[in-house]
């Protein structure tokens, strides 16, 4: 199984409202992702977990706050978010190269078909 | 600051014919670069991935070739289909777990 899931597809929510996006993975991976992406750019790195422990937060505002509850899970939510945040967002997953470890790993990330994000 | 470009930022060509696509980055201290397509309103799909230490990888009719020294990589499209139409990124890691992604090229593959 190469498949992130991420849910929900669609999302329309209001400054004040708090919503989640949730992302998940079966395929052993240590390093998870959230990337905010906009319309006809490139993504850009939001959070890095590694090993469930945040290893990169690439000074994202507070309203976004990420969440890896286990190896397989990993979440956004989200608060009083402005209407410049809407966006595609995507999750990842990839298992990092270690040297002399036990498995093969190619760095390769994996990406989930995203949550398309509109705030009102 | 790492900084990454496509060239060029579109491209349409007739079914058949072969191209390559074009990475420049700024900083030659990389870990590894990806190649990715990503069709209108979905999610990235990784295509090849070269290792700091290698020159080329291949999969099926795409090769990608890495230059660290002059801070670039090409993406080599064979016998290009209609079913190659997307926009292809790609994407350099300075560091461990840290991607910072080019522009994009917009490729139409004509039948």
């Amino acid at each position: 199984d190469t498949e992130v899931t991420q849910t929900p597809k669609h999302l329309v929510m209001g400054m004040t409202n708090k919503k989640s996006l949730k992302c998940e993975q079966h395929m052993g991976h240590r390093a998870m992702y959230w990337y905010k992406q906009k319309a006809k750019k490139p993504p850009e790195l939001m959070f890095v977990y590694s090993y469930e422990k945040l290893s990169i937060n690439e000074s994202v505002p507070s309203r976004f706050s990420p969440e890896c509850p286990n190896s397989s899970l990993l979440n956004l939510h989200l608060h009083a978010l402005q209407p410049e945040d809407s966006a595609l967002y995507l999750c990842a997953s990839s298992q990092p190269r270690l040297a002399g470890g036990p498995k093969a790993s190619t760095d390769t990330q994996y990406f989930g078909p995203g949550t398309r994000l509109t705030v009102l | 600051k790492q900084e990454v470009t496509q060239i060029p930022a579109a491209l349409s060509v007739p079914e058949g014919e072969n191209l390559v696509l074009n990475c420049s980055f700024t900083d030659s201290a990389i870990y590894n670069l990806q190649w990715f397509r990503q069709d209108p309103g979905k999610g990235l799909t990784s295509l090849l991935l070269i290792q700091s230490s290698q020159r080329e990888q291949t999969s099926g009719r795409l090769n990608a070739s890495l230059d660290k020294s002059s801070g670039r990589s090409t993406l080599y499209i064979a016998a290009s289909q209609p079913g190659d139409s997307a926009t292809y990124l790609c994407a350099v890691a300075p560091g461990t777990y840290k991607y910072i992604f080019g522009t994009g090229t917009r490729l139409k593959v004509l039948a």
